[in-house]
């Protein structure tokens, strides 16, 4: 079935360090994923998108990865700040089946960036 | 002022009770979500609607229904609250495919 996973429920950084966050998706016919932080206490916050039609997207300190091949997907944020400790989750949305409502959501990594 | 709005933002009560959860939005988008979160499990879809007319089932909508009074208002009722559905719950909204906006949620715990 259906399924998105992440490799790593923890990261812990030093500030000033990149950091990576990886995520599989099992669905081939998904065509449109997204990457959400969400800090405690609040809601999911939109980071950044990328098309099935695209293998790299970025935007401010962050840029998206997609492996297509391997049903891979990462998140890149670069010089990482105390601000940028938070959970973070991928979400795909599949094209066909009818199903273009579903986004279907990994569990989470939690990046600690430290001081 | 937020754009996805929920409330209330903390609630406690008791097994058996009827709760109601509301979510409004002033983002003029057309469809709007419901979702719970348990740690552990990520987002799990409850319900769906596209449109005032449009209401959908999630994956797990069994023990609660909705409302959607208006396009900013999407209402999310336990008729009968079980501590299972202690969670966090949050609202969403979209225009098409594209992305969801969340609103702060709603912790709620039923003893």
């Amino acid at each position: 079935g259906e399924s998105v996973g992440l490799h790593l429920p923890t990261l812990s950084v030093q500030e000033g360090d990149n950091s990576i966050i990886n995520c599989a998706y099992s669905n081939s016919a998904s065509d449109y994923f997204i990457w959400y932080k969400q800090e405690s206490g609040k809601g999911p916050q939109f980071i950044i998108d990328i098309r099935s039609n695209m293998d790299k997207r970025q935007g401010q300190r962050v840029t998206v990865l997609l492996n297509k091949t391997v049903k891979h997907l990462s998140l890149q944020i670069a010089a990482t700040q105390p601000g940028d400790s938070a959970v973070y989750f991928c979400a795909e949305n599949p094209l066909l089946g009818g199903s273009n409502y579903k986004l279907t959501f990994g569990k989470g990594t939690l990046l600690t960036v430290n001081p | 002022d937020a754009d996805v709005t929920q409330t209330p933002r903390n609630r406690i009560t008791k097994t058996g009770k009827r709760i109601m959860l509301e979510c409004s939005q002033t983002k003029g988008h057309d469809r709007m979500y419901w979702y719970r979160q348990d740690p552990g499990l990520g987002l799990r879809l409850i319900y769906y609607s596209f449109d005032v007319k449009d209401i959908n089932k999630g994956e797990i909508s069994d023990g609660y229904s909705v409302s959607r009074q208006a396009q900013a208002k999407f209402s999310l009722s336990l008729e009968s609250a079980i501590p299972n559905q202690t969670a966090l719950y949050f609202c969403a909204t979209s225009q098409d495919r594209a992305e969801q906006f969340f609103g702060p949620g709603t912790r709620l715990t039923v003893l």
